[in-house]
């Protein structure tokens, strides 16, 4: 079974300051990665996964992540951040041969200020 | 419009209810999911569907019950409606393989008195 751990429930943050969210996992095999944004009133949508290759992912509205293996780590990264970022951000993971299900972390809440 | 829709978006109810959330896809998918938020806690698996035939439980599966009537269509019914079922519920969609993504419904509000 796999287990994901988001250590800050919320991350209160200056406008274009930059972030991590954190991200540890456990897993015994093999695994995909995954951050998930909720904006208010909204569902989950992708915002950047890794499967495999470079441990450097990233989405098209500048966050980044990296997977860390010896670390169990999947942090978001983001160098200076808007007003629009405010959401949930989840992060979740997968065993790579577990047919796409998925163990999501409890979240973590953005809040950019002004 | 939207790929993946959910009704009711919001519904209260009294203890003792039977109670059925809807979900329908546009996107040809054949994996659906249902998933219940409580804060803290994230998204936790209640029920999935790999095809009209297969039906599985997931993490947290007492208390509901589902249904694939079609490809795009996945109802979760709650027998007898309890005070802690009182979550927001979401709808996914994937495609067959490991690493794809899943697509989220806009969520239904519940809230059980």
């Amino acid at each position: 079974a796999q287990s994901v751990t988001q250590l800050d429930s919320q991350v209160p943050v200056f406008e274009e300051a930059p972030v991590e969210l954190r991200c540890n996992y456990s897993s015994s095999v093999s695994v995909y990665l995954f951050w998930y944004v909720q904006y208010p009133n909204q569902g989950l949508q992708l915002l950047l996964k890794y499967l495999s290759g470079s441990t450097l992912v990233e989405s098209i509205n500048g966050f980044e992540a990296e997977f860390n293996k010896s670390q169990t780590s999947f942090h978001l990264r983001k160098p200076s951040v808007h007003i629009s970022d405010t959401a949930e951000y989840f992060c979740a993971v997968s065993a790579a041969n577990a047919g796409n299900m998925l163990t999501f972390g409890g979240g973590t809440r953005l809040m950019v200020k002004p | 419009d939207a790929d993946v829709t959910q009704t009711p978006r919001n519904r209260i109810t009294k203890t003792g209810k039977r109670i059925m959330l809807e979900c329908s896809q546009t996107k040809g998918h054949d994996r659906m999911y249902w998933y219940r938020q409580d804060p803290g806690l994230g998204l936790r698996l209640i029920y999935y569907s790999f095809d009209v035939k297969d039906i599985n439980k997931g993490e947290i599966s007492d208390g509901y019950s589902v249904s694939r009537q079609a490809q795009a269509k996945f109802s979760l019914s709650l027998e007898s409606a309890i005070p802690n079922q009182t979550a927001l519920y979401f709808c996914a969609t994937s495609e067959r393989g490991g690493s794809d993504t899943q697509y989220f419904g806009p969520g239904t509000r519940l809230t059980v008195l």
